[in-house]
């Protein structure tokens, strides 16, 4: 089954500075890639997401990018602010009946003021 | 509005005792999902349904039963064979289909042992 591993598992950086969580997939055949943020005693909440047939996706201070040669992908946010502060997870699945995800063990990620 | 709601947000097991987690979602989502958390850890996939009256074992599905009789409603049920069962629980929901859609979670039960 697929696996996905991510690093780091604590980030603290200052804000203002940017922020780069990488994760890599060990199934080929995964296209799908989301990324989700969870803030305490909440559920986790999508915030970005790539397909396999792009290379990178920007929404405001947030990009994803995916190199499937060496299965791996990353979560950029720049400009941090302390509400960036939270725990991030990354994700795989493949298109196939019921589209299950396979987590990375999650980043927590602290903006100093 | 529109979203997943899990309740209980906190709830107590006792041992050998059954406790059922609901999982209600208004999105008209045919795809729902069971995740267990733990502390430090992602997300485990327990079950899932891809339609009503069907579903399918994730990866930790033993001590865990599911039931799917209604499109809006996926209860899970934590039973006494489950012998850690001190986790969060997170219920997701998407639309469906072979076209990875996205998954929206609840906010979540978190169950403790007694």
């Amino acid at each position: 089954g697929e696996n996905v591993e991510q690093h780091p598992s604590t980030l603290s950086v200052q804000e203002g500075d940017s922020a780069v969580i990488k994760c890599t997939y060990s199934d080929s055949a995964s296209n799908y890639f989301p990324w989700y943020k969870q803030e305490l005693g909440k559920g986790p909440q999508l915030i970005i997401d790539i397909r396999s047939n792009v290379g990178e996706k920007k929404d405001q201070r947030i990009a994803v990018t995916l190199n499937k040669t060496a299965k791996h992908f990353s979560l950029h946010i720049t400009e941090t602010q302390p509400e960036d502060s939270a725990v991030y997870f990354c994700a795989a699945s493949q298109n196939v009946a019921g589209n299950k995800l396979t987590f990375g063990g999650g980043t927590r990620v602290l903006v100093k003021p | 509005d529109g979203g997943i709601t899990q309740s209980p947000k906190y709830l107590f097991r006792k041992e050998g005792q059954n406790v059922t987690l609901s999982c209600e979602q208004n999105l008209n989502h045919d795809a729902m999902y069971w995740y267990r958390q733990d502390p430090g850890q992602g997300l485990r996939l327990i079950y899932y349904s891809q339609i009503v009256n069907d579903f399918q074992k994730g990866d930790i599905a033993e001590g865990y039963s599911v039931s799917r009789e209604k499109k809006e409603s996926f209860p899970l049920t934590v039973t006494s064979a489950q012998k850690n069962p001190t986790a969060f629980y997170l219920c997701a929901s998407s639309i469906g289909g072979l076209n990875n859609q996205p998954q929206h979670f609840g906010d979540g039960t978190r169950l403790s042992i007694l």
